[in-house]
């Protein structure tokens, strides 16, 4: 029944590892988005996706690339992972409005 | 800018009391003032929003107050709980190709005491 699901729920890994997180949503909504929250709870938005096509890119680091499988998948591959990548990350979606519905998160530590 | 500046950064209140949580903008071009509620561990969850052709909008205990020439929106919890204890996010909203640009505040940190 949820909105909007992303897995893993947590990850920890090494630093210069590769990762990803997955996320879906099941509300028949065209745009998805990636939003990062630090440890200081600021969230801002890295990407956004309408019918899989990469809409909004906000100057985030190459090493972060989005995939758009479906328009009800948005996927965040992470490469050579740094410290300062440790964050919350979460995926959203909406439809033909700016009401968007954010996913549970995913809390991704870097050693 | 596309900044949205939130304050304060935490607010106590004893239950029943009615914490007011203020933002300011800058960027014109928003157009859709959403309010989001997060607590501890899950996503940030829409609470409320506001267009700004709208001076007021009020749904259940919660209240949107906006001033369009002072470009500032404020939330007002009426007979605060502790259930709402949680940290409160302002943001502002603008169309961006298919899709809207989210921008947030900072978050307040609410405690409501019993």
């Amino acid at each position: 029944d949820t909105a909007v699901s992303q897995t893993p729920k947590y990850l920890v890994t090494q630093m210069g590892n590769d990762k990803s997180i997955k996320c879906e949503q099941n509300l028949g909504h065209d745009t998805m988005y990636w939003y990062k929250q630090d440890s200081k709870k600021f969230l801002k938005i890295m990407f956004s996706y309408n019918n899989k096509e990469l809409i909004i890119n906000e100057t985030v680091p190459n090493r972060f690339s989005p995939k758009s499988p479906d328009k009800a998948h948005l996927n965040l591959h992470i490469n050579s992972l740094e410290l300062g990548d440790s964050a919350v990350y979460f995926c959203a979606s909406s439809q033909d409005s700016p009401n968007v519905f954010f996913g549970q998160g995913t809390r991704l530590t870097v050693v | 800018q596309q900044q949205v500046k939130q304050s304060p950064q935490s607010l106590i209140v004893q239950k029943g009391g009615i914490p007011i949580i203020n933002c300011a903008y800058e960027n014109t071009a928003f157009d859709y003032f959403p309010w989001y509620q997060q607590f501890p561990g899950k996503g940030p969850a829409l609470l409320i929003a506001i267009r700004p052709d709208v001076s007021e909008k009020k749904e259940g205990r919660f209240t949107i107050s906006f001033n369009k020439s002072a470009k500032q929106f404020s939330l007002h919890i009426m007979d605060s709980q502790p259930g709402d204890s949680a940290t409160y996010f302002c943001a502002a909203s603008m169309a961006t190709g298919a899709t809207n640009k989210l921008i947030f505040g900072t978050g307040t940190l609410l405690a409501v005491q019993p």
